[in-house]
């Protein structure tokens, strides 16, 4: 089966900044490529994704970039805000999201 | 998008007892999943509810500890069985729609 590594576990930036999540998957066959974000006590929601047709993907200062040969994805957070602190999951799957398979999470943490 | 309600939204029961979880979809929806979430972890996959049919688990769940049920395309139900200290976790249903995973408000079980 799929089987999604996430890195880092824990990651500390001030606001403003940046923040970059690394994510990487085995299965050649997986074609979607989804992010979450789960905030204390609630569900996890999609903020964005990209399919395997695509390289990147851009949406309201997150961007997603997919490098297939290398299967590896990243989110990038630009211009940080404490409101984007939170777990952030990536996820990988084949057609119809069909068993997604979840990265093991990092912890945003983005000070004033 | 689909709205998945949940049901309870908490619990406390006591080991060696058994707990049933609903999870109800607001239109007809062909996939149906258990995500199991302990404290800041990962979400794993349980198994696939599958309509009018066994579910499809995944390693390391089985249907005599949790079983599920899916009598039609808008309503699953998870059992846990005989519950132990080590089921405390938030159970999620989800479903997948256009190629999206969206997730029900979560149940949090905690087992004394």
């Amino acid at each position: 089966g799929e089987q999604v590594e996430q890195l880092p576990s824990i990651l500390r930036v001030q606001e403003g900044s940046s923040a970059s999540i690394n994510c990487t998957y085995e299965n050649s066959a997986s074609n979607y490529f989804p992010w979450y974000k789960q905030e204390p006590g609630e569900n996890p929601k999609l903020i964005i994704d990209i399919r395997s047709n695509m390289e990147r993907k851009q949406t309201q200062g997150l961007i997603v970039l997919l490098d297939k040969k290398a299967k590896r994805f990243s989110l990038h957070i630009t211009d940080t805000q404490p409101g984007d602190s939170a777990m952030y999951f990536c996820a990988a799957s084949g057609t119809g999201g069909y068993k997604v398979v979840f990265g093991s999470g990092t912890r945003l943490l983005v000070s004033p | 998008s689909v709205l998945l309600y949940q049901k309870p939204n908490r619990d406390i029961c006591q080991s060696g007892t058994s707990l049933k979880i609903q999870c109800v979809a607001d239109s007809q929806v062909v996939s149906m999943f258990w995500y199991q979430q302990f404290q800041e972890q990962s979400l794993m996959l349980m198994a696939t509810a599958n309509e009018g049919s066994e579910a499809t688990y995944e390693s390391g769940f089985t249907k005599d500890k949790f079983p599920i049920s899916r009598p039609n395309l808008t309503f699953s139900t998870l059992t846990v069985n005989n519950a132990r200290p080590g089921d405390s976790s938030i159970y999620f249903c989800s479903s997948s729609r256009e190629n999206t995973l969206y997730f029900g408000a979560g149940t949090r079980l905690s087992v004394l």
